[in-house]
């Protein structure tokens, strides 16, 4: 199964910063199928990106994604107050679908 | 816009089957696939298996031999089955349409 490993841990940031979260894949991921969500505290999670690079319906334009392979990137280019939360990298190229560890970002 | 519901017992035995019913409203569940995803934080999200609306599956090899999931359209819902449960299976619970929309999640504890 293809492990997700996702950094930093934590990103303690102020709201208006950029912030850039890592996740990197064991093996390649099969057609870049990558997607990141979103979990904030007694919430499911909200999926934010699919396909490694593609929004999903309601998300706002400064959350980005990108990479290939076995490198991925969440970027959200300006935090909003409601961006701090857990963020997790999941693939979906190969049986079984696997998830990273997660990033929490957090106020700082 | 679809909505996701899980319900069934928020505490089962070890050894027992644990049993989970999503309910699809807004939309129809046929023609598409439905999963179920659980998380403890032990484990973190870890992904059960999913089934298509013509009934065909793919299950997690971790939990493969213990896990059934159902689809019934007639009643827009699909359920899920886990046998011989242990405190590990201790996590909640959600049902999802694909990865792109799910439920608030259930609670379930193993326990005696």
């Amino acid at each position: 199964e293809i492990v997700l490993t996702q950094s930093p841990g934590t990103l303690s940031l102020s709201p208006g910063e950029r912030a850039t979260l890592s996740c990197r894949a064991s093996q390649s991921v099969s057609s870049n199928y990558l997607a990141w969500f979103q979990q904030k505290p007694g919430q499911a999670p909200r999926l934010l990106i699919y396909a490694e690079s593609s929004r999903a319906t309601g998300i706002p334009d400064r959350f980005s994604g990108s990479g290939s392979g076995t490198d991925f990137t969440l970027t959200i280019s300006r935090l909003e107050p409601e961006d701090f939360a857990v963020y997790y990298c999941q693939q979906y190229g190969s049986s079984p679908w696997t998830f990273g560890q997660g990033t929490k970002v957090e106020i700082k | 816009q679809v909505q996701l519901q899980e319900s069934g017992p928020g505490l089962v035995k070890p050894s027992e089957t644990l049993s989970l019913t999503c309910t699809v409203s807004g939309g129809s569940i046929s023609g598409y696939y439905w999963s179920w995803i659980r998380q403890s934080p032990g484990k973190g999200l870890e992904w059960i298996g999913y089934i298509y609306s013509s009934g065909s599956t793919n299950y997690n090899p971790s939990l493969k031999s213990r896990v059934t999931i159902s689809v019934d359209t007639s009643k827009n819902q699909f359920s899920l089955k886990l046998s011989s449960v242990t405190a590990a299976d201790t996590a909640v619970y959600y049902c999802a349409m694909g990865f792109d929309i799910w439920g608030q999640g259930t609670m379930v504890t193993v326990s005696s």
